[in-house]
């Protein structure tokens, strides 16, 4: 019954790969949300998509791109990854509409390159 | 400047206790306001919104003041699964949320 659900939970991998981290949503939310938490803790918006378009984009490397199936899925794709890439990566989603949208996180994907 | 700043603690207070923390934000647009809690090595969720009257949700109390771009939470009567990292947070427009770093509370017995 998993709200948002992100996979793998935990990813080790070498300096240069090429990696994916997937997300899915199963509450019906049109908007959907990938944050990084570095090892300050400190989150931060990486990119929103709102009914699969791209609607935020910070100022993240070129290397890392996000991709929507669906209203329901926004995946992860990063190329040739570095150190300083290590962190905790949190996919979000909420609902449609105006007003007050809470964001539901998922549980985080664990990165650690070496 | 960042666009939201918190005292990041830590807080350590008795249970019982009453505790409270503050946040400001920078940016004067800014519409929707929230605290959100972040367990150990867990994801963040969302404890309450803030809206400019004031609210209460039981032994939690959130306050707004837009002219001073304050956010502030009080928790009263402190249990020990109060423990955990407070997170305020911002949204301005195009929904993405802007955390502060958070303030880390422990409640000791």
């Amino acid at each position: 019954d998993t709200a948002v659900s992100q996979t793998p939970k935990y990813l080790v991998t070498q300096m240069g790969n090429d990696k994916s981290i997937k997300c899915e949503q199963n509450l019906g939310h049109d908007t959907m949300y990938w944050y990084k938490q570095d090892s300050k803790k400190f989150l931060k918006i990486m990119f929103s998509y709102n009914n699969k378009e791209l609607i935020i984009n910070e100022t993240v490397p070129n290397r890392f791109s996000p991709k929507s199936p669906d209203k329901a899925h926004l995946n992860l794709h990063i190329n040739s990854l570095e150190l300083g890439d290590s962190a905790v990566y949190f996919c979000a989603s909420s609902r449609p509409g105006t007003g007050i949208r809470e964001q539901y996180f998922g549980p985080g994907t664990r990165l650690t390159v070496t | 400047r960042k666009e939201v700043e918190q005292d990041p603690g830590p807080f350590n207070v008795p249970e019982g206790a009453t505790v409270a923390f503050n946040c400001t934000y920078s940016n004067s647009a800014s519409q929707s306001f929230f605290w959100y809690r972040q367990d150990c090595r867990k994801e963040p969720k969302l404890l309450m919104s803030v809206y400019s009257s004031g609210n209460e949700d039981g032994r939690f109390t959130a306050q707004l003041n837009r002219a001073s771009q304050y956010i502030s939470l009080l928790i009263r009567d402190s249990k020990l699964s109060d423990s955990a990292t407070y997170l305020c947070v911002v949204e301005n427009s195009g929904y993405a949320l802007n955390f502060g770093k958070g303030t880390s509370l422990l409640v000791t017995p």
